[in-house]
């Protein structure tokens, strides 16, 4: 059971240069998200999924897409990097399967340091 | 709005001492509470949280929290702190019932001085 995983874990971007980090979960969660955390800044929510075929806006969605085209996986795209998007980005899962059906604590990936130059 | 506050920046303290990372909270309706602890270059790991029910909440590591209602406030607490504590603490609040927003706090770094 790998939990939540994530690639790349570093990547440096050309300003307007586009990419895609990878995230997926093995747990089955029907809860997806995407944070990117800036120091002393806490984490905030970029994009979330409720399910496959299912997301929504977080609190900071301008310059970033999602897709959930199934349970497992939640690509982050980013379109015409910018300097502001020089972050460390974590993907998360929580709750909401068959046999457990609330939505509590969130299991995070390992993260992707992304440098914007 | 909700919100969440954590007060200290950083808190220190001597190995072998008790300690205390502080949090208050702001919701509607019914808290969720959560405490995660982040290791450097890592991601957040659950700790404990309190959903309903006994106050004080035990999680992993050793550490517990007590929900105080009236004060708002979801304290993270260990009786003896380990060199292997040091780390950076995110409290975290959601209200109850179906999805909610989880908002988290700004972090605190706790530092335990061997």
């Amino acid at each position: 059971n790998a939990g939540v995983t994530q690639t790349p874990k570093f990547r440096i971007l050309k300003i307007g240069q586009s990419m895609t980090l990878q995230c997926a979960q093995d747990m089955n969660h029907n809860y997806m998200y995407w944070y990117r955390q800036d120091p002393g800044m806490g984490l905030k929510l970029i994009y979330y999924s409720v399910g496959a075929g299912i997301t929504d806006k977080g609190e900071v969605p301008n310059g970033y897409n999602v897709s959930r085209s199934t349970t497992e996986d939640f690509p982050l795209r980013l379109e015409l990097a910018a300097p502001s998007q020089t972050s460390v980005y974590f993907c998360a899962s929580s709750g909401g399967t068959a046999t457990t059906p609330v939505n509590y604590e969130q299991y995070f990936g390992p993260g992707t340091r992304l440098t914007v130059t | 709005a909700q919100s969440v506050a954590q007060p200290e920046d950083q808190v220190n303290v001597a190995e072998g001492n008790p300690l205390t990372v502080k949090c208050t909270y702001s919701v509607s309706g019914n808290p969720y509470l959560f405490w995660y602890v982040q290791y450097p270059n890592r991601g957040l790991q659950f700790l404990l949280k309190y959903i309903t029910g006994d106050n004080l909440v035990k999680g992993s590591y050793g550490f517990e929290a007590e929900f105080n209602k009236s004060q708002t406030s979801f304290h993270l607490k260990k009786p003896s702190a380990l060199v292997s504590d040091s780390a950076l603490y995110f409290c975290a609040v959601r209200s109850s019932g179906g999805y909610q927003k989880v908002t988290f706090g700004t972090g605190t770094k706790l530092q335990v001085i061997p």
